[in-house]
């Protein structure tokens, strides 16, 4: 139980198009879902949290007018990469609170992420 | 900003001897999780320590928070070749829904 899917799972896109990621609650319902990125060799750094029914919190120095966030359900939210870079190219992921759902630990549960390249 | 610092960030060891990954920071966090991480996958969630000198065992993997709340360690007895991976710790942020990794351990069981 408790699973996010996140889709697509590998994307390649032009520089100067916009890139569409899907992070879904599958069993679940999600008021707030979060927004990583991770390059390589490296760390989790978060982007936004991503609200249902209300604007995205971002975290300093995260453009949000490039990484547009919509969470228009329970059960969804999405990370739009507007005119993509080479420089975006990077590993993404979602999660959600656990929080009422697993036992015996409370956390997050993260989605497979998704790989993007910007040629 | 909450920083947590987390160590070694490569561990290569032989299968069966022990290791402990330490996580520490200046600030106090409401839990402290671990995570491992797969090439190309999402982190897991391993564990949740909440109280300040819990400790929690899964199978061969104890975990430690300190009384402080500020740090945090991971001890793997005899190690196996399985246990090979990236292992991440994560603070949860006092009065917000959110969460501070380290830098995490590169972790290499050698048969």
């Amino acid at each position: 139980g408790a699973v996010v899917s996140q889709h697509p799972s590998r994307v390649i896109c032009k520089s100067g198009t916009s890139v569409k990621i899907e992070c879904r609650s599958l069993d679940f319902q999600a008021t707030t879902m979060f927004w990583y990125r991770q390059f390589p060799k490296q760390s989790l750094m978060l982007m936004a949290t991503s609200n249902e029914g209300s604007k995205a919190t971002y975290e300093q120095g995260v453009e949000k007018d490039k990484f547009l966030i919509n969470h228009a359900s329970l059960t969804l939210s999405t990370l739009t990469v507007t005119s993509a870079h080479p420089e975006d190219s990077s590993f993404y992921i979602c999660s959600a609170p656990l929080w009422g759902h697993e036992v015996p630990n409370y956390g997050y549960t993260f989605g497979s992420g998704t790989r993007l390249t910007v040629v | 900003t909450q920083l947590l610092e987390q160590s070694p960030q490569f561990l290569s060891i032989q299968e069966g001897e022990n290791l402990t990954v330490y996580c520490n920071s200046s600030s106090v966090f409401s839990s402290l999780q671990w995570y491992r991480q797969e090439p190309g996958e999402g982190p897991v969630l391993l564990v949740t320590v909440v109280t300040g000198g819990e400790v929690k065992k899964l199978k061969r993997l104890t975990f430690q928070f300190g009384d402080a709340r500020k740090d945090s360690s991971l001890h793997i007895t005899a190690a196996q070749p399985g246990d090979t991976g990236l292992y991440l710790c994560a603070g949860e942020v006092w009065g917000a829904q959110k969460l501070v990794f380290g830098q995490g351990t590169r972790l290499t069981i050698n048969p």
